[in-house]
């Protein structure tokens, strides 16, 4: 079974810094896809940025980027220029081609300090 | 363009009742999909939809049940609930089971069982 691993429970980061927050995963398949979300304390869940496994090029999003380690199947979030909105949850999930839902880690919980 | 919504926001029910939650889309999605969020953990699969008149167990069915209405609207039901059932439950909807497509989700519905 595909599972995917946040190490890390909470990280703490000064307003304006760069953060980086880890994610791991397990798995057979060749052909997956990934994702980061974020979840603020109104409970919504909000896609940050994804990343297609077939390709090797990181994934951008304004702020936010990922290195994207297939080998090492590591994928972490790297947060530039942080600010207090991206106080919340983030969690790491994983969907391989033939499935439907998403496999999601356990969450970091990100503080940003003012 | 409400997105994905769900009802009730919060529930409190005793063991032993039954109860059923409610999901709609309006972004005329075929897939559609059922989640738990305990503490500490990430979102696990309950139950999902690939299409209209069609639905499939994910990684925690035990003691749902779901109904796949029309294309807008799938339901959840929770027949003898029980204390372990105590979580937040997240719908969410996405365009087909295309890989590439985001899965856009509800803002859930806090359910407690006494």
């Amino acid at each position: 079974a595909q599972t995917v691993t946040q190490s890390q429970p909470e990280m703490s980061v000064q307003e304006a810094e760069t953060v980086t927050l880890s994610c791991t995963y397990d798995t057979s398949e060749s052909d997956y896809y990934l994702f980061w979300y974020k979840q603020p304390p109104s409970r919504q869940m909000i896609l940050v940025i994804r990343q297609e496994a077939y390709k090797q090029q990181n994934a951008t999003e304004n702020r936010f980027s990922v290195n994207f380690q297939k080998a090492a199947k590591s994928f972490s979030l790297k947060i530039s220029d942080s600010q207090l909105g991206d106080a919340a949850m983030y969690f790491c999930a994983y969907k391989w081609g033939g499935a439907d839902g998403l496999t999601f880690g356990k969450g970091t919980h990100l503080i940003i300090q003012p | 363009n409400a997105g994905v919504t769900q009802t009730p926001k919060f529930q409190v029910l005793k063991t032993g009742q039954s109860m059923t939650l409610q999901c709609a889309q309006d972004m005329n999605h075929n897939s559609m999909y059922w989640y738990r969020q305990d503490p500490g953990m990430g979102l696990r699969l309950i139950y999902y939809s690939a299409s209209e008149g069609t639905t499939d167990k994910g990684e925690v069915p035990n003691g749902y049940n779901v109904s796949r209405l029309n294309k807008r609207e799938f339901s959840l039901r929770l027949e003898s609930a029980a204390p372990s059932q105590t979580s937040v439950y997240f719908c969410a909807s996405r365009r087909d089971r295309g890989n590439n497509n985001e899965q856009f989700f509800g803002p859930g519905t806090r359910l407690t069982v006494l």
